[in-house]
């Protein structure tokens, strides 16, 4: 399977632990995001590489969060001192850039459960 | 500010009828519009794009989308529906002018086909 893979499946964390989850993108894509989804509600975008270079992050991102994406392959987004809200499933997506219309290919996500 | 809205949460209908799932937007400038599909388990599947022209788009598994610019809608279509066809669809449009995948997404309708 050459697609986008996300580890792990699933964490549970206690509040006030760090996580850290990886997405393995497409090979020959330049361009790798995290999204953010909430049950009932579509994905948010948090950030985005072009190649190893972090061009945005959104609002939602606060400063406990970072992602990186060394040598422009496989990402990680890490979480600190978790809180309860930040629950969610954490998808990663990958794409060749074309012009803001390119298609996307997700990951099955992670789920995060913080207790 | 750009939204999408997805009227309903779930579409009910028999298979092999014609199926419709409606999606409206805001955006300021000329749309970029996309539908994606999440099956359990896996992460989402573009279906199809609308960037210009054709006010009629087709896309995978036999799905069609009609951009109507005066009722800012894009709604996804299909003429006859099947089983297989039930999960969770995404309506999205792409953030501002940026020549990037990223997207603002709808709420999710979950189209459930029953034989």
């Amino acid at each position: 399977d050459t697609g986008v893979s996300q580890n792990p499946r699933h964490k549970i964390t206690k509040r006030g632990q760090n996580v850290t989850f990886r997405c393995d993108p497409i090979s020959e894509h330049n361009r790798l995001y995290w999204y953010r989804q909430t049950l009932g509600q579509g994905p948010e975008f948090l950030t985005y590489f072009q190649n190893e270079a972090q061009l945005e992050k959104s609002r939602l991102l606060s400063d406990r969060f970072s992602a990186e994406r060394p040598k422009g392959s496989f990402s990680t987004l890490e979480i600190q001192r978790t809180e309860q809200g930040d629950s969610a499933m954490y998808l990663c997506a990958s794409s060749v850039a074309r012009g803001g219309s390119e298609k996307l290919f997700f990951g099955s996500g992670t789920q995060l459960s913080v207790l | 500010a750009q939204s999408v809205a997805q009227p309903e949460d779930q579409v009910n209908v028999a298979e092999g009828n014609p199926l419709t799932v409606k999606c409206t937007y805001s955006v300021s400038g000329n749309p970029y519009l996309f539908w994606y599909v999440q099956y359990p388990n896996r992460g989402l599947q573009f279906l199809l794009k609308y960037i210009t022209g054709d006010n009629l788009v087709k896309g995978s598994y036999g799905f069609e989308a009609e951009f109507n610019k005066s009722q800012t809608s894009f709604h996804l279509k299909k003429p006859s529906a099947l089983v297989s066809d039930s999960a969770l669809y995404f309506c999205a449009v792409r953030i501002g002018s940026s020549n990037t995948g990223k997207l603002i997404f709808g709420q999710g309708t979950t189209l459930q086909v029953k034989p």
